[in-house]
């Protein structure tokens, strides 16, 4: 069965603060590893995907590492308007390659 | 482009009445999804539609839990005879093919209060 913890639950930083939030995972063959970014009363916004271990990627201040046990968003000098909640998924080879199995998320907030 | 559209986006009803959700799809996609996001739960996978394949209804949590998808496009998530658990947002989303990883795109969701 696969399976997603993300930490810390929840990271509160101060402007301009950089960080990390971490995504473990166990899953039987990835298919594909994905962040969202969900922000109070609305549905989760994709930020990236990631499919093989060393790849990066990146978008304004958010980039996304993967390796074969994990995934981290790092957030470089984060604003308010990053605040929000950070959603990791997998997509495993095993019987249903098509369900996500998402972790519980890190709630982030950025203080000015 | 138009992305997943969710209607209602909030329902309240009454425990025991029947219930419909709807989703529109991004227009191309021939994969939809419906998840389940509880208060303190992640979210759950409740089923899956690609073309005119069976559906994998594996996630719905009782045969209270239905859904159809019409013309490869529109679809509607129905609960009967609700429960108080059953509150939780809805959410829809669609990719291009579905499986292999392609990326899913989510709706805004409906939040539905059983009382």
């Amino acid at each position: 069965e696969d399976q997603v913890t993300q930490s810390p639950e929840a990271l509160r930083l101060q402007e301009g603060e950089s960080s990390s939030l971490n995504c473990s995972y166990t899953v039987s063959g990835l298919r594909g590893l994905f962040w969202y970014r969900q922000d109070p009363g609305k549905g989760p916004e994709f930020l990236f995907t990631l499919y093989s271990a060393g790849e990066e990627k990146e978008k304004e201040r958010l980039k996304a590492t993967l390796t074969k046990k994990e995934s981290f968003l790092h957030i470089t000098a984060p604003k308010p308007e990053d605040s929000a909640t950070y959603l990791c998924a997998v997509v495993g080879s095993g019987g249903s390659n098509y369900k996500l199995t998402f972790g519980k998320g890190t709630l982030l907030t950025v203080n000015p | 482009g138009a992305g997943v559209s969710q209607s209602p986006s909030n329902k309240v009803t009454e425990k025991g009445k029947d219930v419909e959700l709807r989703c529109d799809p991004i227009s191309g996609h021939t994969a939809l999804y419906w998840y389940r996001q509880s208060l303190g739960q992640g979210l759950e996978f409740l089923i899956y539609f690609q073309g005119n394949s069976a559906p994998d209804k594996s996630g719905l949590p009782s045969d209270r839990f239905s859904a159809e998808r019409t013309g490869g496009s529109v679809s509607t998530l129905t609960i009967q005879r609700t429960q108080q658990e059953d509150s939780a947002v809805y959410l829809c989303a669609s990719s291009l093919v579905g499986g292999r990883g392609d990326t899913q795109y989510f709706g805004p969701g409906t939040r539905l209060t059983v009382l």
